[in-house]
C-alpha cells in the first residue's frame, strides 16, 4: 500500500527559529513529490521535487528530495507568524497519476 | 485568472438526498481529482480523471460517483449521502508536469 508519512505532526516554535519538516514515503512507481501550505482554505503549492539532491528555494523556504532514502525535507528559516499553517507532502505515482498525501504537519509560530 | 471553482461552498443536507458538487477549471488541464479532508486523516483521493471520459478510483471511492463529459468539468455525485460523508471536499486540476491547483473547498454536512 502506498504510504506517505510526515513528522512531526505538530510543531510549535518562536518567531525567528528555523524549522525542518520531514516527509518519508513508500510508494510504487514514484514520480514526484509535492509540498503544499494550507491555512484556513485550500492548499497552495510550494514545491515539486523530481530529482534527488537538487534543492529548490523560494525565499525563506527550501526543500530537497532523497530518492535513495525515500524522504524529503522542507526547511523554513527565520520563521514568521505568517508561516503558521499545516504543511502537506504528497507523492505523484507514475502512470496512475494518483496523488498520495501525508497527514500534514501543523506548524505554529509564536511571536 | 487561472482557477478551479467549486459549488456550493457550503452544504447541509439530510441522509439519502442526492447531491452534486460541481467543479470547473479554466486552465485546459487534463487531470482532475476529488479529495476529502478529515481531521487526523489528511487529504484522501476519492476519484481522479486523466481526460474526458477517463476516470479511475482513488483511495476512498465508496459512496461517490464522478463523470468527465467535458475537459473543464468534473462533478462529484453523492447518490445517497450518509453522515460519514460529512467532510471538507476539494477539487483539483493539473497538467502533466505542473503543480496541482486546488479549488476553494466545499464543506458538506450530512445530517
Amino acid at each position: 500500500e502506498d504510504k506517505v508519512v510526515q513528522s512531526p505532526l505538530s510543531l510549535v516554535v518562536h518567531e525567528g527559529d528555523t524549522v525542518t519538516l520531514n516527509c518519508s514515503y513508500e510508494v510504487t512507481n514514484f514520480r514526484s513529490l509535492l509540498w503544499y501550505k494550507q491555512e484556513k482554505k485550500a492548499p497552495t503549492f510550494l514545491f515539486m521535487l523530481t530529482s534527488s539532491g537538487i534543492e529548490k528555494k523560494s525565499g525563506r523556504l527550501s526543500s530537497i528530495l532523497d530518492k535513495k532514502e525515500l524522504f524529503s525535507i522542507l526547511n523554513i528559516t527565520a520563521t514568521q507568524t505568517g508561516d503558521s499553517a499545516v504543511y502537506l507532502c504528497a507523492t505523484i505515482i507514475q502512470g496512475a497519476q494518483k496523488l498520495v498525501f501525508g497527514q500534514g504537519t501543523r506548524l505554529t509560530i509564536n511571536p | 485568472e487561472a482557477q478551479v471553482t467549486q459549488n456550493p461552498r457550503y452544504l447541509i443536507t439530510v441522509t439519502g438526498k442526492k447531491l452534486t458538487v460541481t467543479c470547473s477549471q479554466n486552465m485546459n488541464h487534463e487531470y482532475m481529482s476529488w479529495y476529502r479532508q478529515d481531521p487526523g486523516l489528511g487529504l484522501r483521493q476519492i476519484y481522479y480523471s486523466m481526460n474526458v471520459e477517463v476516470t479511475d478510483k482513488g483511495d476512498v471511492p465508496e459512496g461517490y460517483k464522478v463523470s468527465r463529459k467535458e475537459k473543464r468539468n468534473f462533478p462529484l455525485i453523492l447518490e445517497s449521502p450518509s453522515p460519514n460523508q460529512t467532510s471538507l471536499y476539494f477539487c483539483a486540476s493539473r497538467d502533466s508536469y505542473n503543480e496541482q491547483f486546488f479549488g476553494p473547498g466545499t464543506r458538506l454536512t450530512v445530517l
